[in-house]
């Protein structure tokens, strides 16, 4: 069975360019997190899907920030415009059902850099 | 809101000691513990997971962990570590009001010695 799958792996972009992240998650999982993780820190969840609904994006900076997760299966990141402070790996996982108690997978991440 | 605490950042310990690794949540409710592990180069993955009943959880690769109500905590232990688990761990809680959203912890990272 194939795992989360996310793309690009790594990033490098100047501040104030825009930056996309791609995930794909594990078939059937209906439910779709993106999470942050800084460096020396623990994940921190940015927006939860159920299907293609946000359910819990209230940690996502929506000024620069917006995702989608059209037809309730992959679903891409956006930051416009980046600044320093986003420099970070950002994670994506899923689970079969959004109800507490299911384990959730995580795909490899994307380290961010910006200049 | 919920928050978890590891309270060693870094440890280092030789093969063949024994491990124990802190978490602390400040949840007052039903909680799900779970604790993470995360290998050079590769993603998180679960090492165990608790949510109810025999309060001792046994998880892969001869973890366990052992959840306190009491004490709040949901501490990892090995009773003997290999070069292998050289790794980042990361305890996380579920609050059972939350959904299946995960509180992370800061994480610990491990390095063992040949």
């Amino acid at each position: 069975e194939a795992g989360v799958v996310q793309s690009p792996r790594y990033k490098i972009i100047e501040k104030k360019q825009p930056v996309a992240f791609w995930c794909n998650p594990i078939s059937g999982h209906n439910t779709l997190y993106w999470y942050r993780q800084n460096l020396g820190q623990g994940p921190e969840l940015l927006i939860r899907y159920e299907n293609e609904e946000a359910v819990d994006d209230s940690q996502l900076p929506k000024d620069r920030f917006s995702a989608e997760r059209l037809k309730g299966v992959d679903s891409t990141l956006k930051i416009q415009p980046a600044e320093l402070g986003d420099s970070a790996v950002y994670l994506c996982a899923s689970s079969l059902v959004w109800t507490s108690g299911y384990e959730q997978y995580f795909g490899p991440g994307t380290r961010l850099t910006v200049t | 809101a919920q928050s978890v605490s590891q309270h060693n950042h870094h440890v280092i310990l030789s093969e063949a000691a024994s491990l124990e690794l802190g978490c602390n949540y400040s949840y007052g409710g039903t909680v799900n513990l779970f604790w993470y592990v995360q290998y050079p180069g590769q993603h998180l993955q679960l090492l165990l997971k608790y949510f109810s009943g025999d309060p001792l959880v046994k998880g892969i690769k001869g973890f366990e962990a052992e959840f306190i109500k009491s004490k709040f905590s949901f501490n990892l232990r090995k009773p003997s570590v290999q070069w292998s688990d050289t790794a980042e761990y990361f305890c996380a809680v579920n609050a059972g009001n939350a959904g299946n959203m995960l509180t992370f912890g800061g994480g610990t990272r491990l390095m063992v010695k040949p």
